[in-house]
């Protein structure tokens, strides 16, 4: 089964709207951290956002906001009023911290191409 | 400061030969991970080295390798290159122990051909 699930291939928004990109994630282990990945077509990748499993609050940093729902395995990325430097792709990733607690593998889903219009 | 550094930018290779690529983290980051990103696709976990060991190895052949230095710049070798190795190579370094963000690098672009 897959991990990380990102079921939108692309989505399109109006400059200084807000959208969301969707991400499920499927795992067993009670402690794992969600990120959100900002990919332009330079390569890099950037991060934008972490959420805890055991976070009570959803994480926001600046336009972004991480919509966590624990019990629907679902850990969204809205992007509020959206930029034309927003047009990127958008990775969700989760890191699975085991019993050990030394996993540092990241695990990606496939990705949403993000363009914003003018 | 700097963030992380590879090299190189780009490189074309033809198959069945060996490659070599490298990666400088953060200043006082332990800890570098190594990721294939092929076209189209999310990135896919190759190595994890901290402290200069190897602490986690991706589902690769043994054609790749990897080792992390004493200064915790590390290497990553892939030998007898074949056309599904062109990929986007990312490096990405962090604290290690109990901190969770990973810093990327720009990435090697490498195409066999």
């Amino acid at each position: 089964a897959q991990k990380i699930t990102q079921t939108q291939p692309g989505m399109f928004v109006q400059e200084k709207e807000a959208v969301t990109l969707d991400c499920t994630y499927d795992t067993s282990d009670p402690s794992y951290g969600l990120f959100w990945y900002k990919q332009p077509s330079s390569g890099e990748m950037i991060f934008l956002i972490y959420q805890g499993s055991y976070d009570q609050q959803n994480a926001t940093e600046g336009r972004y906001s991480l919509n966590f729902q624990k019990a629907r395995k679902s850990a969204n990325l809205v992007i509020s009023a959206s930029q034309l430097g927003d047009s990127a792709m958008y990775f969700c990733a989760m890191r699975e911290w085991g019993r050990g607690g030394s996993n540092y593998k990241l695990t990606f889903g496939k990705g949403t191409l993000l363009t914003v219009n003018p | 400061d700097a963030g992380v550094t590879q090299s190189p930018t780009h490189l074309i290779k033809t198959r069945g030969q060996h490659v070599t690529l490298r990666c400088s983290p953060i200043s006082g980051h332990k800890s570098v991970s190594w990721y294939q990103q092929v076209l189209g696709q999310g990135p896919q976990f190759i190595f994890q080295y901290y402290e200069k060991e190897e602490r986690g190895r991706g589902n690769f052949p043994d054609r790749f390798s990897a080792r992390q230095f004493p200064n915790y710049s590390s290497e990553l070798n892939v030998n007898a290159l074949l056309l599904g190795d062109s990929a986007l190579y990312l490096c990405a370094s962090s604290l290690g122990g109990a901190s969770y963000e990973q810093y990327f690098g720009p990435g090697t672009r490498l195409t066999v051909t």
